[in-house]
C-alpha cells in the first residue's frame, strides 16, 4: 500500500463542472502539498496546507489531519485546468524534507 | 516564477552509457532534491543534497550519484544506463528555513534505447 493514494486516477469533466480530487495518506505529517503538472513535465506548487482550508482563485484545498485526508476542488472548471494533479507529503523533518507523491490524477476538462 | 532550471531538456542514450543531468537552484536555496518520474506515475525521491553533502537517499542503486557545488547547483549522474531509467528527472530546490516548500525545475526527459 502506497503511503499516499489519490482518487480518481483519471477524471473527465465538462467545462463549468465542479471537480473534486481526493488524497489519503497513511503517515503522520505536518503539511501536505497539492501540485499541478502540465504536459511536458513542469510541476507547479498550488497549495501547501497543514490544517483547514486554503483558497486561490477557483481552487480550494482542504485537509483533515485526524482523518489523514485532503481534497482539491476546482470550481467552474475550464479546459485550461486540464493537467495532472498530484498530492505530496514531506517526509523527514529534521534531516531535510523529501516529498512522497501520490500517483496523480489526470484531469481532462472538455469545452 | 521558480527560477529553477535544468539541462538538457531532452536526452537520448543507449543502454550501458552514462549520463549527467544538471540543475540550477533558485537563488538563496541551499537544498536540492532529485526525483525520477516514470511515465504515468508520481515522482520518486532519488536523493537530496544540502551544502554539498548527500542528505538522504531513496531506494535507488549506487549507479545513481550526485554532486552539489558551492553555488548550490547540482548534478545527477547515472552510470550503466538501463531501459527502465527512461523517465522524467526533476530537481527541486528549497531553503532550510522553508524546507517544506520546494520549487521544481521543468525536468529532463531521458530516453534509454
Amino acid at each position: 500500500k502506497n503511503e499516499v493514494e489519490q482518487s480518481p486516477q483519471n477524471l473527465t469533466a465538462q467545462e463549468g463542472e465542479f471537480i473534486t480530487i481526493n488524497c489519503s495518506y497513511s503517515v503522520g505529517i505536518s503539511a501536505l502539498h497539492w501540485l499541478q503538472q502540465h504536459p511536458g513535465g513542469g510541476i507547479v506548487s498550488l497549495f501547501m496546507l497543514s490544517s483547514g482550508k486554503k483558497k486561490h482563485g477557483r481552487l480550494i484545498a482542504t485537509i483533515n489531519i485526524q482523518e489523514k485526508h485532503s481534497s482539491l476542488h476546482i470550481t467552474a472548471s475550464h479546459p485550461r485546468d486540464s493537467a495532472v494533479y498530484i498530492c505530496a507529503v514531506p517526509r523527514g523533518e529534521t534531516s531535510g524534507s523529501r516529498l512522497t507523491f501520490g500517483e496523480g490524477t489526470q484531469l481532462t476538462v472538455n469545452p | 516564477e521558480t527560477g529553477v532550471t535544468q539541462s538538457p531538456t531532452h536526452l537520448i542514450k543507449t543502454r550501458g552509457q552514462q549520463v549527467t543531468l544538471r540543475c540550477s537552484s533558485q537563488s538563496g536555496h541551499n537544498t536540492v532534491s532529485w526525483y525520477q518520474q516514470a511515465l504515468g506515475q508520481g515522482p520518486q525521491f532519488i536523493f537530496q543534497y544540502y551544502r554539498e553533502e548527500e542528505n538522504g537517499r531513496g531506494n535507488f542503486p549506487p549507479r545513481f550519484s550526485g554532486l552539489q557545488f558551492p553555488n548550490y547547483s547540482s548534478e545527477l549522474n547515472v552510470n550503466a544506463l538501463e531501459l527502465d531509467d527512461s523517465a522524467l528527472y526533476l530537481c527541486a530546490s528549497s531553503s532550510r528555513q522553508e524546507f517544506h516548500t520546494q520549487y521544481f525545475g521543468p525536468g529532463t526527459r531521458l530516453t534509454v534505447l
